[in-house]
């Protein structure tokens, strides 16, 4: 079965400085993964998703991720932290048995501090 | 352009009443999905319809339930609501029958409240 685990359910960082969220999926397969943002009362957006092609992948407000089967991660990543940036941050995998259904990690809380 | 709509957005209800939230995908998606967001945690998979059938079902009991409509307009019923049903529950939609490279995209949810 497919599981997504995200290590550490609240990160701290000061404005400016790297993020870095980590994800390590389970699959017995090649996966598609995803990394979705959720803001305060409001649904996810999605902020970038691989799905095969380049193992570097670029998505939107900065935030970039590098797929790495050797280490089964998919980690989140943005070279500077900005306030607007503090939100939870959920990595997601696609069920290769049910087309459409998104198996969730638990959940990165972000903090950024002036 | 609309995004995906949900109504309502907040709710309160009793244990043992029943709820229906209701979706309206973007326009020209045919794929609805429901998740429930149990507080702290990561969403859950209910239901996917596709074309107005049942593509797929979460592990969840069967008071909960679920249909889209010929506008692929979807609504998500809870029978005999318990405590543990209090959570928020997203809509999804997506163009294709949800093949694993297609994406979501998501509601602002119904936040139900059960007492």
């Amino acid at each position: 079965a497919q599981s997504v685990t995200q290590l550490g359910s609240h990160v701290s960082v000061s404005e400016g400085a790297l993020v870095l969220l980590r994800c390590n999926y389970s699959s017995s397969v090649p996966p598609y993964l995803f990394w979705y943002v959720q803001y305060p009362n409001q649904g996810l957006q999605l902020l970038l998703k691989y799905t095969s092609a380049a193992t570097l992948v670029k998505g939107i407000n900065g935030f970039e991720a590098e797929f790495k089967k050797s280490e089964t991660s998919f980690h989140l990543t943005k070279p500077s932290a900005h306030m607007s940036d503090a939100a939870e941050y959920f990595c997601a995998v696609s069920d290769h048995n049910q087309g459409g259904k998104l198996i969730f990690g638990q959940g990165t809380e972000l903090s950024v501090k002036p | 352009d609309a995004g995906v709509t949900q109504s309502p957005t907040h709710l309160i209800k009793t244990r043992g009443q029943q709820v229906t939230l209701r979706c309206s995908p973007i326009s020209g998606h045919k794929s609805v999905s429901w998740y429930q967001q149990v507080l702290g945690q990561g969403p859950q998979f209910i239901f996917q319809y596709y074309e107005k059938e049942e593509r797929g079902r979460g592990n969840f009991p069967d008071r909960f339930s679920a249909r889209q409509f010929p506008n692929y307009s979807s609504e998500l019923n809870v029978n005999a609501l318990l405590l543990g049903d209090s959570a928020l529950y997203l809509c999804a939609s997506s163009a294709d029958s949800g093949r694993r490279s297609g994406e979501l995209f998501f509601g602002e949810g119904s936040r139900l409240t059960v007492l």
